[in-house]
């Protein structure tokens, strides 16, 4: 069965102190791992799909990582309005759904 | 122009009722889907539609029956509501890539509260 392990559970960061979330996997035949951010009472918000190990993509103090097994998602001098829920999301061979973690919520303080 | 919409954005009900959900998309995209977020914001999927066809059942009660009248619309109708209903319900929508769904596009969310 697909599993998606998301970790630290919450982070709390000061202003500018930069950072990684992990996220775990295991699946048949990976075809996409994505990332989301989600904000209070919002839906999620796509950021990244990732399709193959070593691959890289960034969007402003954002970058995620894949290898094999995990993604990170670096945060780099992270601001307040940064602070939201990140969740991982793997997209497994031959199915056309996305198994979600549980999230990492990130708190980023002044 | 919002994406996804879907309504109502709030709904609360006694338990027993029948309720729905409605959502569209003008993305053009092919497939939707809906997916339910517990108390611990755990998202799950219950179905998926591609071009009308639903094509993802998960382990649901059959309480709850989707419908999609055409590729850009999704509904979803709940009978007999039960507390264990409470959550927020998510409707996204995706265009296939690569052999799988694609980046999925989200809805605000309907917040169901069954008393």
């Amino acid at each position: 069965e697909d599993q998606v392990t998301q970790s630290p559970e919450a982070l709390r960061l000061q202003e500018g102190e930069s950072s990684s979330l992990n996220c775990s996997y295991t699946v048949s035949g990976l075809r996409g791992l994505f990332w989301y951010r989600q904000d209070p009472g919002k839906g999620p918000e796509f950021l990244f799909t990732l399709y193959s190990a070593g691959e890289e993509k960034e969007k402003e103090r954002l970058k995620a990582t894949l290898t094999k097994k995990e993604s990170f998602l670096h945060i780099t001098a992270p601001k307040p309005e940064d602070s939201a829920t990140y969740l991982c999301a793997v997209s497994p061979g031959g199915g056309n759904k996305l198994t979600f973690g549980t999230g990492t919520q990130l708190k980023v303080e002044l | 122009d919002t994406a996804v919409s879907q309504t109502p954005k709030y709904l609360v009900t006694q338990m027993g009722n029948d309720k729905s959900i409605k959502c569209e998309q003008n993305l053009g995209h092919d497939t939707m889907y809906w997916y339910k977020q517990d108390s611990k914001k755990f998202l799950k999927i219950m179905f998926s539609y591609n071009n009308k066809e639903l094509i993802i059942n998960e382990t649901v009660p059959n309480r709850f029956s989707p419908k999609s009248p055409d590729k850009a619309h999704l509904n979803l109708h709940i009978n007999s509501l039960e507390l264990g209903d409470s959550a927020v319900y998510f409707c996204a929508s995706s265009q296939r890539k690569r052999g799988g769904p694609g980046e999925l596009f989200f809805g605000e969310g309907s917040r169901l509260t069954v008393l």
